[in-house]
């Protein structure tokens, strides 16, 4: 299967910071790419949707300006959570999708971040 | 909002045994998918049945479809320590569909 990366795999920031995670498709181009959020022991919720070489579309009650989206090439897609504050303490996933008709997400392996 | 509900929310079952996983969903569905995510991991694609489909395997998985009922099973035969993790069902996916999660199923496999 398709293989898509996430870094850092955790990160502990001090709150008020920003904090930037990568999410790469390594052996496909992937012109559109998700962000989740997952709470302990719940599903996954859908952030965003990012395109590449366009503006996110941002799923209603995320806030776009704290949680900035760029998806600057076909294999990275960037997620920066700013001004963190412990409240965005979560598990991050991204996914990939293959070009149109393809319907397959593939998964990255998650980004647990702690605001303290 | 979540698309689909799954019960049970937890499962824990013998080495050997069969593990069931109902989920139910609202609105009408091209196809539902079954997702695995181990603890602290992302998500692994299992199985994708389409809405013309009523049942279909995967392995020592069978995944079952009532439209009508709007409702899926995933079963998981000879259940083996390794299948420990949560089960998701999920809806869309398809074109600017986005991919709508059920509330998940942790399953626990005792050896």
């Amino acid at each position: 299967g398709a293989v898509v990366s996430q870094h850092p795999s955790r990160v502990i920031c001090k709150s008020g910071t920003s904090v930037k995670i990568e999410c790469r498709s390594l052996d496909f181009q992937a012109t559109t790419m998700f962000w989740y959020r997952q709470f302990p022991k719940k599903s996954l919720m859908l952030m965003a949707t990012s395109n590449e070489g366009s503006k996110a579309t941002y799923e209603q009650g995320v806030e776009k300006d704290k949680f900035l989206i760029n998806h600057a090439s076909l294999t990275l897609s960037t997620l920066t959570v700013t001004s963190a504050h412990p409240e965005d303490s979560s598990f991050y996933i991204c996914s990939a999708r293959r070009p149109a008709g393809i319907y397959e997400q593939y998964f990255g392996p998650g980004t647990r971040l702690t605001v303290t | 909002s979540q698309q689909g509900e799954e019960d049970p929310q937890a499962l824990s079952i013998q080495e050997g045994e069969n593990a069931t996983m109902n989920c139910s969903y609202k609105t009408s569905i091209n196809n539902l998918q079954w997702y695995r995510q181990n603890s602290g991991r992302g998500l692994v694609h299992l199985i994708l049945i389409r809405s013309n489909e009523r049942e279909k395997h995967s392995g020592r998985l069978r995944v079952t479809l009532d439209t009508s009922k709007k409702s899926s099973s995933l079963l998981i035969t000879a259940s083996r320590a390794a299948d420990t993790a949560s089960y998701f069902c999920a809806t869309g996916g398809f074109g600017n569909e986005k991919l709508t999660f059920g509330t998940g199923t942790r399953l626990t496999i005792i050896p």
